[in-house]
């Protein structure tokens, strides 16, 4: 099954300072979905990414907040900006490979602390 | 939207079985998956079932849905210590992400 690759794995920040998480997968996908898991919490969806146009945000979560590029069908960036505490997260991508092929899978997440 | 509803504690012994079960509200759910997180580790995908089936078994793994009642469980048989981890549920329509439930913490003692 194809390999999702994501980082930092993991990342300490200061407030008021922005990070970008890298996802890369080694085959073409068409959507690619961003997902947060605040601690001891379940994952939301924040927004899904599709090549060639501007992501679609869930409720809760807006792009000057979240800007996500989508560039080609392999690759995705997720920007937390102006960070604070509450931004404190594991930030997982996920692809859907198909159901022969592995069905949704994650890459092994990214935990940011801010601080 | 979709709302997947887990039970958040369940509590075993080495050697029985474990049933974690999961409820949902969007009939037209067409795929239910099962993954499990380890503390500190990130999600692993367990098995899944489309909504035309009834059941599927995975080696230990059995899973059960019941579409009329919108009920879908996880049946891990000889539970082991190994087991203890978070489960989660989770569901969705094709081409669409997947909405997740709040996630079943597993304990298993010897």
């Amino acid at each position: 099954s194809a390999v999702i690759s994501q980082k930092p794995s993991r990342d300490i920040c200061q407030r008021g300072t922005s990070l970008t998480i890298q996802c890369q997968v080694d085959s073409q996908v068409t959507m690619m979905f961003w997902y947060r898991q605040q601690p001891g919490q379940s994952l939301t969806l924040i927004a899904t990414a599709n090549q060639g146009s501007e992501a679609t945000y869930e409720s809760g979560f807006v792009i000057d907040k979240f800007p996500i590029s989508r560039p080609n069908l392999t690759f995705s960036t997720l920007t937390v900006s102006n960070m604070s505490p509450e931004d404190s997260s594991i930030y997982l991508c996920s692809v859907d490979l198909g159901q022969g092929a592995g069905g949704y899978t994650f890459g092994s997440g990214t935990r940011l602390t801010v601080v | 939207g979709e709302d997947v509803e887990q039970s958040l504690f369940l509590s075993v012994r080495e050697g029985d079985s474990s049933v974690i079960n999961c409820t949902y509200t969007d009939s037209s759910s067409t795929y239910l998956y099962w993954y499990k997180q380890e503390p500190g580790a990130g999600l692993q995908l367990l098995t899944y079932i489309f909504s035309n089936m009834d059941m599927k078994q995975d080696q230990r793994l059995t899973v059960l849905l019941n579409k009329k009642d919108k009920h879908l469980s996880l049946r891990i048989a000889d539970t082991q210590t190994g087991d203890s981890a978070i489960y989660f549920c989770a569901v969705n329509q094709a081409g669409t992400a997947l909405i997740f439930g709040k996630g079943t913490t597993l304990s298993v003692s010897s």
